[in-house]
């Protein structure tokens, strides 16, 4: 059974940051892993895929990279700004498109 | 490109009743989930519909059902309502690249 664990749970930092959030999954025979990021009370907005033979992808200031072997994805914000303030979730699908969803980072980034 | 779009937004509900939620893929994909999400439990899977069938079908009493149309849009209902329904309820379609794009959300209140 597939567990995605998200550390740390919740962070707080000033503008400009670089920022490194972690998700850990139990079952590394992954399809892919998308991390998201949800304001509150909206739904979802997906930030970056990575196919199981994919290393990284890159979009603008975040970059996230997967490690089958390890189980572990990290996504790195660089120069945090407060309009990323937001809960960032990782979920990995287990089989057919059901997400199987780790328990979300609530970052805030004040000035 | 239009969205996933989901109605009605939000719905107040009473005990006992019943209510049908809708959502609208992006064009061209034909995978939809359903997902319920709460302060306590967080994201949890409902069910997946892919071309008209259910194709996987998360842990959730049999008041919960969904059904999808030929032209993708899918339903999902929920009878006899209690009040730890009270939930935001998000749907994800899907392409052929299984990136999930999720809709604004149906919040429902249940009194």
């Amino acid at each position: 059974k597939q567990e995605v664990t998200q550390i740390p749970a919740a962070l707080s930092v000033p503008e400009g940051e670089n920022l490194v959030l972690n998700c850990s999954f139990t079952d590394s025979a992954i399809y892919n892993l998308q991390w998201f990021r949800q304001d509150p009370g909206k739904g979802l907005t997906s930030l970056l895929l990575i196919q199981s033979s994919q290393r990284e992808q890159t979009s603008g200031r975040l970059n996230a990279s997967l490690d089958k072997s390890s189980g572990r994805s990290t996504l790195y914000i660089a120069a945090s700004q407060p309009g990323d303030s937001a809960t960032y979730l990782c979920a990995s699908p287990r089989c057919t498109d059901k997400l199987i969803f780790g328990t979300g980072t609530r970052l805030q980034v004040f000035p | 490109k239009a969205g996933v779009t989901q109605t009605p937004r939000y719905l107040i509900k009473t005990r006992g009743q019943q209510v049908t939620l809708s959502c609208s893929p992006i064009s061209g994909h034909r995978s939809v989930s359903w997902y319920q999400q709460t302060p306590g439990q967080g994201l949890q899977f409902l069910f997946e519909y892919f071309s008209e069938t259910q194709r996987n079908k998360g842990n959730f009493p049999g008041r919960f059902s969904g059904r999808q149309f030929s032209n993708s849009r899918s339903e999902m209902n929920v009878s006899t309502l209690e009040l730890g329904d009270s939930a935001l309820y998000l749907c994800a379609s899907s392409g052929t690249n299984t990136e999930a794009f999720f809709g604004q959300g149906t919040r429902l209140t249940v009194v």
